[in-house]
């Protein structure tokens, strides 16, 4: 069964270093979402992408992040300068439609 | 925007048992209800989904079912395995593609 992958499973950075989190999402699925889970609070949504361009993006979504389809496969999300409050578990999904979205497996980002 | 809670936050069952999981939402568009599992060290697993014109899905032990007028959708797992040990998560959304989530339910299942 096709599944979201993510890479890293784990990524430590010091506080203001750039990360790219990297996704591949489910091969016929036309939107990609990100999400992100602060230890012990609720999924959150960040950001969802359609047609190369960013359709929807909550409030946390601000300048410092940015996501990028580099080519056919890939779905990243950069964080330009990190802070320690962005340390949380950050999901990708993707779906064909609307609404029923597959997550991945996570990536745990630790800011120190 | 959506706003979605979930209880209880945690539910101990004893395997055989059945156990209900509670949600409820803001936003009187919200159309379609996901419930996600979520076992450690992986992502969510989409396990049954309800959208609104329908008020009750069944798949196997496990059932939906949702009241519109009340904002309530709850997820029924009958016949409780080990395996079902998990943290379930509600969400709901407007067709606009952001998936607002409960905080999560664990749920223990006793041998």
């Amino acid at each position: 069964e096709p599944e979201v992958t993510q890479t890293p499973s784990h990524q430590v950075t010091q506080m203001g270093q750039e990360v790219i989190l990297r996704c591949v999402p489910i091969s016929n699925h036309l939107y990609f979402y990100w999400y992100r889970q602060i230890l012990g609070q609720k999924v959150e949504f960040l950001v969802s992408f359609y047609n190369n361009e960013i359709s929807e993006k909550s409030e946390i979504f601000d300048d410092q992040f940015s996501v990028e389809r580099p080519d056919g496969s890939n779905f990243t999300l950069k964080i330009r300068s990190t802070k320690l409050e962005d340390s949380a578990m950050y999901f990708c999904a993707s779906s064909t439609g609307v609404d029923t979205q597959y997550f991945g497996p996570g990536t745990r980002l630790t800011v120190l | 925007g959506e706003n979605v809670e979930q209880h209880p936050s945690t539910l101990s069952v004893q395997e055989g048992d059945s156990a209900v999981i509670k949600c409820t939402y803001s936003d009187s568009a919200s159309n379609y209800f996901p419930w996600y599992k979520q076992e450690l060290g992986k992502g969510p697993q989409l396990i049954i989904d309800i959208r609104s014109n329908v008020g009750e899905k069944k798949d196997q032990r496990i059932a939906v079912t949702l009241n519109k007028t009340a904002k309530h959708f709850s997820l029924h797992i009958t016949e409780t395995q080990p395996e079902d040990s998990a943290v379930y998560f509600c969400a709901a959304t407007d067709g606009n593609n952001r998936l607002a989530f409960g905080k999560g339910n664990q749920v223990v299942v006793i041998p």
